[in-house]
Parts: C-alpha cells; sequence; structure tokens
C-alpha cells in the first residue's frame, strides 16, 4: 500500500496569514503516460463528508475559492492557502489515487491563531 | 445535481454482518463513467477506503478487508450496498458512499478523486 503522511499534524494560523500543509507519499503518484500526480486534497468540516478542493495535485475543484492552491509533483505535495479566513478552519487531508487500496493521510487540523 | 443517501441499522451485534445501502440520486448508476466506493472513518479518526464497484459488476477492495467485504449493485433502484461480516468493535465508524470519476479518452481510461459523497452514517458494533 502507498503510505500518505502529513505534516504537521495541526497548525494555528492567523486571520488572513498563508497556511502550508505538506503531504507525502511512500512512493511517486506520478504516471508517466499522461504526466498526471494522482494526488488529491480535501476538506473536512465537523459532522460534514470531506469535500474535495483540489485534483490533479494542482486542479482547484470548481465553486473552491482562489486562496487554496496544490502544488508539487511525484512523492512531495502542498497545499496553500493564501490568507486563511475564518470558515477554513476545518481537517484536511491528501489522498492518492495512483492505484488500489487508495490511501489517505492522517490528516491536518487548521485553526485560528 | 447528483446526491447520495446512506442507509442501514446504526447498531450490529459483534460477529454479525453489517449491511448498508447507497441511495444514488440526479443521475444514473449505470452511466458506465464511475466507480461506486464505500469508505469509512471512525470516529476522530482517518479515512480508509473499503472498495468500490463498477457498473460492469467488477469490485476492488482493500486487503486488509477483503475476506469479509462485499460491494454489489442494484440499477433498478439506483443504487449500491455494503456487507462487512463478522463485525467487532473495530469496525465502529461513519461509512460513508462516495462517487469516483472515470475519465475515458482515446481508448484509456482513468480515475479521479472522489467528487461526491454521501453525508455519512454511523454504524456502532456493540451487543
Amino acid at each position: 500500500d502507498i503510505v500518505m503522511t502529513q505534516s504537521p499534524d495541526s497548525l494555528a494560523v492567523s486571520l488572513g496569514e498563508r497556511a502550508t500543509l505538506n503531504c507525502k507519499s511512500s512512493q511517486s503518484l506520478l504516471f508517466s503516460s499522461n504526466n498526471k500526480n494522482y494526488l488529491a486534497w480535501y476538506q473536512q468540516k465537523p459532522g460534514q463528508p470531506p469535500k474535495v478542493l483540489i485534483s490533479w495535485a494542482s486542479t482547484r475543484e470548481t465553486g473552491v475559492p482562489d486562496r487554496f492552491s496544490g502544488s508539487g509533483s511525484g512523492t512531495d505535495f502542498t497545499l496553500t492557502i493564501s490568507s486563511l479566513q475564518a470558515e477554513d478552519v476545518a481537517v484536511y487531508y491528501c489522498q492518492q489515487y495512483f492505484s488500489t487500496p487508495y490511501t489517505f493521510g492522517q490528516g491536518t487540523s487548521l485553526e485560528i491563531k | 445535481q447528483v446526491q447520495l443517501q446512506e442507509s442501514g441499522p446504526g447498531l450490529v451485534k459483534p460477529s454479525q454482518t453489517l449491511s448498508l445501502t447507497c441511495t444514488v440520486s440526479g443521475g444514473t448508476i449505470n452511466s458506465g463513467t464511475y466507480y461506486w466506493t464505500w469508505i469509512r472513518q471512525p470516529a476522530g479518526k482517518g479515512l480508509e477506503w473499503i472498495g468500490r464497484l463498477y457498473t460492469s459488476g467488477s469490485t476492488s477492495y482493500n486487503p486488509s478487508l477483503k475476506s469479509r467485504v462485499t460491494i454489489s449493485l442494484d440499477t433498478s433502484k439506483n443504487q449500491f450496498s455494503l456487507k462487512l461480516t463478522s463485525v467487532t468493535a473495530a469496525d465502529t465508524a461513519v461509512y460513508y458512499c462516495a462517487r469516483e470519476p472515470l475519465y475515458c479518452s482515446g481508448g484509456s481510461c482513468s480515475q479521479g478523486a472522489f467528487d461526491f459523497w454521501g453525508q455519512g452514517t454511523m454504524v456502532t458494533v456493540s451487543s
């Protein structure tokens, strides 16, 4: 199985400041035939299902604010929130869909400082 | 807008079988362009992929659960189901159904991220 490791486990950022969340996979998620990274980022708020924010490591889903951006390739990925808003308090998960069994990181809990 | 809704018993006794159904509305489950998936999340913990089903009937399961899991399709009701046998307290979790798109072009297909999720249903295993 591909192991996904997120850092940090928790993060406190001031409103309006940048938040940087990291995700590392135990093997490359880059598929050579289409040059795509099979990595997604999800946001989960209490009592709600996860919501996909970013797919293919850097493609923002429809309706997701542009303060959210994804970057990285291969085994190292980053989710950046450029200017933290109060509604961004949540747990964020990365997930690989390169190969089954699909696996998720343990999550990063983001809160307001 | 596609919606998914889980249903089933909230309490299951140890050693018995957990059975859940996911009803899909706003789209046909038989379109051939999606995998239909089950994911679970123990309270306060992370997400675990259980398995998925394609409309052809082909399935893929997490090896950690493979001997106990069956995912099946009922196209007449636009539903898919999860059965997990011989449950223990470790199977207590919120169970989600989700949709995984399949992108096909030029004769090859590629899976995508989970784009729609149900609200989840809590299942407790206890006597």
